[in-house]
């Protein structure tokens, strides 16, 4: 049972360049987020999707695009890297049909280094 | 938005010490969760629980929801529970996102 999986799990970039952060969920959920973790602050939603075709803007989505095709698979996308884009990101996913159903699962992260 | 507090930022416990962690949020919420993040990094769901009282083993969780807070207690410690302890809600009223608190970091020493 993998539930929910990131790829890749470590990464370094120059300023500048772009990737793709790749998060797939088999638990057919409806909702799919994206975190950072910074010290000190907690975790902080980029972008979310309540359904596949579906993307809005979370806390801090500036330099980040997200794209939802397929209801499984959610993309982060990094334009241009920036050292601030320093974090560890997070995928999450819920069922999102309320009660026990908001109970988020997390991927287990991908260390992004932009330097 | 909502905000989430926790309280304390950090602890540390000798094992088997018995522990009571707190999350203050300023709104009403329909989405109250507890996570564990281990020392390598992995986040794992605690608890749902908006409203109420739930227990799984040495851990258990009480939300007041009219008084706006809720209650991680763990109960004779183990370095096992080690790690950052979040707090996370959403508002009631429409989508609103879920917020996540700064966390309360525990140490449990043998």
């Amino acid at each position: 049972n993998a539930g929910v999986t990131q790829t890749p799990k470590f990464r370094v970039l120059k300023t500048g360049q772009s990737m793709t952060l790749l998060c797939a969920q088999d638990m057919n959920h409806e909702y799919m987020y994206w975190y950072r973790q910074d010290p000190g602050m907690g975790l902080r939603l980029i972008h979310y999707s309540v359904g596949e075709g579906t993307t809005a803007k979370g806390e801090v989505p500036d330099g980040y695009n997200v794209s939802r095709l397929k209801k499984q698979n959610f993309l982060l996308g990094l334009e241009s890297a920036a050292p601030s884009q320093t974090s560890v990101y997070f995928c999450a996913s819920s069922a999102g049909q309320g009660g026990s159903g908001n109970t988020i699962y997390f991927g287990e992260g991908s260390w992004l280094t932009v330097v | 938005g909502i905000q989430v507090e926790q309280s304390p930022p950090d602890l540390i416990l000798q094992e088997g010490a018995n522990s009571t962690l707190r999350c203050n949020f300023s709104d009403s919420v329909n989405n109250l969760q507890w996570f564990h993040q281990n020392p390598w990094g992995q986040l794992i769901n605690l608890f749902y629980i908006p409203s109420g009282t739930k227990q799984n083993g040495r851990l258990s969780a009480t939300t007041v929801a009219t008084e706006r807070y809720s209650l991680l207690y763990i109960s004779s410690s183990q370095t096992t529970d080690s790690g950052v302890y979040f707090c996370a809600a959403r508002g009631s009223g429409g989508y609103q996102k879920v917020t996540f608190g700064i966390g309360t970091k525990l140490q449990v020493i043998p």
